[in-house]
């Protein structure tokens, strides 16, 4: 049973155009949600955070939408720079016990 | 510089022996957690703790076992009763489980 889906293995995106990776859930229950980047045998970077109380975030390039009522966030980084290529995976988690249940991951390409 | 470091890198071990994974982080962070990569997968959580001498299964925890005697310190066992333990073992630290975790570089552990 997966809980939180990011249904696009890949994505490419032409440098300094905008990159919007998506992430489905379906627990209710789940009211943290983060967006972690990462390398090929290194651990995940986060990049950043949305409470379920809020339903939208930034920081610099990175803004995560949340969309309480479609179960479905997403991560819009603009512009796309050829070093955002990565994996990116979504987590949520729910209540007070820090269990990140993670997705897939989407591979992002940013072409120069 | 604070951070969470994982020795070894790179494993390997004989079928039917048990190793342990360290890690240390030095974030004076009280919550620690190991997750377990495998090819085109997300991370799945083996084992958390959330306080010293405290600790919970995650949802892949047969076969592993930890210890946190020490703030500071989270090993992980991977035993012969794996039936599966080649995969890429992350380990990560929040300051406490209502905030973003950071994750260690990662040990590869392959199982000849």
């Amino acid at each position: 049973d997966q809980q939180v889906k990011q249904n696009s293995p890949s994505l490419s995106v032409q440098e300094g155009r905008i990159s919007i990776l998506n992430c489905d859930y379906t627990n209710s229950m789940f009211d943290y949600f983060l967006w972690y980047k990462k390398y090929p045998a290194e651990g995940p970077t986060f990049l950043i955070s949305i409470s379920s109380i809020k339903d939208k975030n930034e920081d610099g390039r990175f803004t995560v939408f949340l969309n309480k009522s479609a179960k479905h966030l997403s991560l819009h980084i603009v512009p796309s720079q050829p070093g955002d290529s990565a994996v990116y995976f979504c987590a949520a988690s729910s209540g007070n016990t820090g269990k990140l249940i993670f997705g897939q991951g989407t591979t992002l390409q940013v072409k120069p | 510089d604070g951070g969470i470091t994982q020795s070894p890198k790179y494993l390997f071990r004989k079928e039917g022996q048990n190793v342990t994974l360290s890690c240390e982080q030095n974030l004076n962070h009280d919550a620690m957690y190991w997750y377990r990569q495998d090819p085109g997968q997300g991370l799945r959580l083996i084992y958390y703790s959330q306080i010293v001498n405290d600790f919970q299964k995650g949802d892949i925890a047969e076969g592993y076992s930890v210890s946190r005697e020490k703030k500071e310190s989270f090993p992980l066992t991977v035993t012969s009763a794996q039936k599966n333990p080649t995969a890429f073992y992350l380990c990560a630290s929040s300051i406490d489980p209502y905030n973003e975790q950071f994750f260690g570089p990662g040990t590869r552990l392959t199982v000849l």
